[in-house]
């Protein structure tokens, strides 16, 4: 079962503006991560928060965690051809290790 | 370092045939994660081995095994393949438990015809 759900399913920018993912969640935390996978390949780690965390920085990156609504954002600034790709959150789900959404998929236009 | 190396990359086989997927973790690490990647229903956890016992499994039929040998290598075995499970197949290892990122390869993709 999918413990978190991200909103919009896809998103379609232009390249230079700022791309916002949410993403939603059931059950109590100790951590929230975001990942990134590029077309048929594996995901990559983009950032953890942690649940006693609110706000968290890494490049143009920015991810918020609101754990009263059970919801984080992940914010890309400045967005760039590259960044083209699915964005998916995951949460420790108890017995299993990672639980993941279903994703964002996101399309930079040049 | 090397990262997580899955193989074969692609595989195709036929209803009822079986497969073994294959997938080296990053040196040093010994958790390794399987999960299994579909259209319809995502990502879903097919288990997770550390220090060649699983420790965690996911909601899939028996016919989706795995072991995982002492130099932390892992291995995933669907026998009696059915057409549904098509999909991309995905080794993740890790360093430790809570707070360590999952280190993913690129997967095997897997067609059953």
């Amino acid at each position: 079962s999918q413990q978190g759900e991200e909103d919009p399913q896809a998103l379609s920018i232009q390249e230079g503006e700022n791309a916002t993912m949410n993403c939603s969640y059931k059950t109590s935390i100790n951590n929230l991560q975001w990942y990134r996978q590029n077309s048929g390949r594996g995901l990559v780690h983009l950032i953890l928060i942690r649940s006693n965390e609110r706000e968290k920085h890494s490049g143009r990156l920015r991810v918020t965690l609101d754990t009263s609504k059970k919801s984080s954002s992940l914010l890309i600034t400045a967005s760039r051809a590259a960044d083209t790709a699915s964005y998916f959150c995951a949460t420790d789900g108890g017995a299993q290790k990672l639980v993941f959404g279903q994703g964002t998929r996101l399309t930079i236009n040049p | 370092k090397a990262g997580v190396t899955q193989t074969p990359r692609y595989l195709i086989k036929t209803r009822g045939q079986q497969v073994t997927l294959s997938c080296s973790p990053i040196s040093g690490h010994r958790s390794v994660s399987w999960y299994q990647q579909t259209p319809g229903q995502g990502l879903q956890f097919l288990f997770e081995y550390f220090s060649e016992t699983q420790r965690n499994k996911g909601n899939f039929p028996g016919r989706f095994s795995g072991r995982q040998f002492s130099n932390s290598r892992s291995e995933m075995n669907v026998s009696t393949l059915e057409l549904g499970d098509s999909a991309l197949y995905l080794c993740a290892s890790s360093s430790s438990w809570q707070d360590s990122p999952l280190h993913f390869g690129n997967g095997t993709r897997l067609t059953v015809t």
